[in-house]
């Protein structure tokens, strides 16, 4: 079964720019989850899709979204990209069979984004 | 106050020798999870070992073992005969069902650094 794949691996784009990042979870899962990890703030929560509905967000702003389509595979966009947006973009996907609290979530290999 | 904490930014294990990594947290929701993920230099977050917080028993995986103490609020991951491949960064998270959190949603510590040497 195919892990959890993000595209590009790498991305560098200049300030002002805008960028979108392709999530497609691992098959079946229908759940698909953001984080931005940077050696300041460490791993921080940026929104959560669960059939194409945002069910969750993060303290981020405006300027980071996200889409989901129907198939469960998933979009994050940043707008005006700021040279703090320089990160290892995450994407993870869980099954969501309940609503307990041990679904793990599986990660993919990240985008990692350089804003010069 | 943070929620995850993890106070040993970097630690050295000698291969074939046991290491703890600790993990404290801070929550006030009755029913949580925690949970450790270790992530190499590739970048992917692979999950290691799950704790419910109504599990009676310490949670094992491998030679991965958590030790949870409830009323101290840690949840430290034990690896037993440390291996090269282990040398990763090491994350402790948490997801709360109240409080804005969802099943998509964990609050990650700093993380630890472990190195193993031959």
């Amino acid at each position: 079964k195919a892990g959890v794949t993000q595209t590009p691996r790498y991305l560098i784009k200049t300030r002002g720019q805008q960028v979108t990042l392709s999530c497609s979870p691992i098959s079946g899962h229908r759940s698909v989850s953001w984080y931005q990890q940077t050696p300041g703030q460490g791993l921080q929560f940026l929104f959560e899709y669960f059939s194409e509905t945002q069910r969750n967000k993060g303290n981020f702003p405006g300027r980071f979204s996200g889409r989901q389509f129907s198939n469960s595979r998933s979009e994050m966009n940043v707008s005006t990209l700021e040279l703090g947006d320089s990160a290892l973009y995450l994407c993870a996907s869980s099954l969501v069979q309940g609503k307990g609290t041990n679904e793990k979530l599986f990660f993919g290999s990240g985008t990692q984004l350089s804003v010069l | 106050a943070q929620k995850i904490t993890q106070t040993q930014p970097g630690m050295f294990v000698q291969e074939k020798e046991a290491v703890t990594l600790d993990c404290t947290y801070d929550t006030s929701d009755p029913s949580y999870g925690l949970f450790w993920y270790k992530q190499p230099s590739s970048g992917e977050m692979i999950f290691l070992i799950y704790q419910g917080s109504y599990d009676q028993q310490n949670a094992t995986e491998g030679r991965y073992s958590l030790n949870f103490q409830k009323a101290r609020k840690s949840a430290n991951l034990v690896i037993s005969a440390s291996q090269l491949g282990d040398s990763a960064m090491y994350f402790c998270a948490m997801r709360e069902l109240k409080n804005g959190g969802s099943q998509g949603n964990l609050i990650f510590g700093k993380g630890t650094k472990l190195s193993v040497k031959p």
